[in-house]
């Protein structure tokens, strides 16, 4: 069955990178689109950008631009989300979420805690 | 960007209870619109997708409404496993809502 599985939570300081991980299992990788989405505690989902697992199309948004890039690897199935100077405002669960279709979010990681700390 | 606005922010009701949350876009959307549940400590779940579709395996007390601008979640009768947090997604750009949260009466 489908599943993407999420690397393991962060601490790190201000000034810092992370760079997360996701493994899609039980579909044909190169057909969806992934995308992230980041949820600071007690907020609202945020949408961070997408690639096509295909040809590693990337969109970001205007929010994220120039902070955020992913990339995949499709020999290992693996979408990656690298996040570039981090602040506390970038404390948050960060998710990957499958594309169907036309636009939804079908399938989601079961997110990773990302924790900024001095 | 398209703002996404959900009301209201925070519903008590009862198991039951018939319940609606309403969905406005600040542009028309067509019927691109999905609805997610979620509860604390886990990812979101896939209930809704183009305004009215029901996802697969999900309960049919669940149903959506509503194109353009504006739309509507409905849970026919609560359910004790129905006390969440639900957002609203557009995704010809990809934003949510604010999120309505259930909580008991």
């Amino acid at each position: 069955q489908v599943q993407l599985v999420q690397s393991g939570a962060e601490v790190k300081k201000p000034g810092a990178s992370v760079k997360i991980s996701c493994k899609a299992f039980g579909y044909f990788f190169n057909n969806y689109a992934m995308h992230w989405v980041r949820q600071a505690p007690g907020k609202s989902l945020e949408w961070m950008g997408w690639i096509n697992a295909g040809n590693g199309d990337t969109k970001y948004s205007q929010k994220f631009q120039g902070r955020v890039t992913i990339t995949r690897d499709t020999s290992a199935t693996t979408v990656y989300m690298e996040r570039s100077s981090l602040t506390s405002e970038d404390t948050a669960v960060y998710y990957c979420a499958r594309e169907r279709n036309y636009g939804w979010f079908d399938y989601w990681g079961q997110g990773t805690l990302v924790t900024l700390s001095s | 960007d398209v703002q996404m606005t959900q009301s209201p922010s925070t519903l008590s009701a009862s198991v039951g209870d018939r319940v609606t949350i309403t969905c406005r876009a600040s542009q028309s959307i067509s019927s691109s619109l999905a609805w997610y549940q979620q509860k604390p400590g886990k990812a979101p779940k896939l209930l809704i997708y183009k305004a009215s579709s029901l996802e697969s395996g999900v309960p049919s007390r669940f149903s959506g409404s509503g194109s353009g601008t504006e739309f509507t979640l409905t849970i026919s009768s609560l359910q004790p496993d129905d006390f969440a947090t639900y957002y609203c997604q557009q995704y010809n750009s990809w934003t949510f809502g604010q999120g309505t949260k259930i909580e008991v009466k």
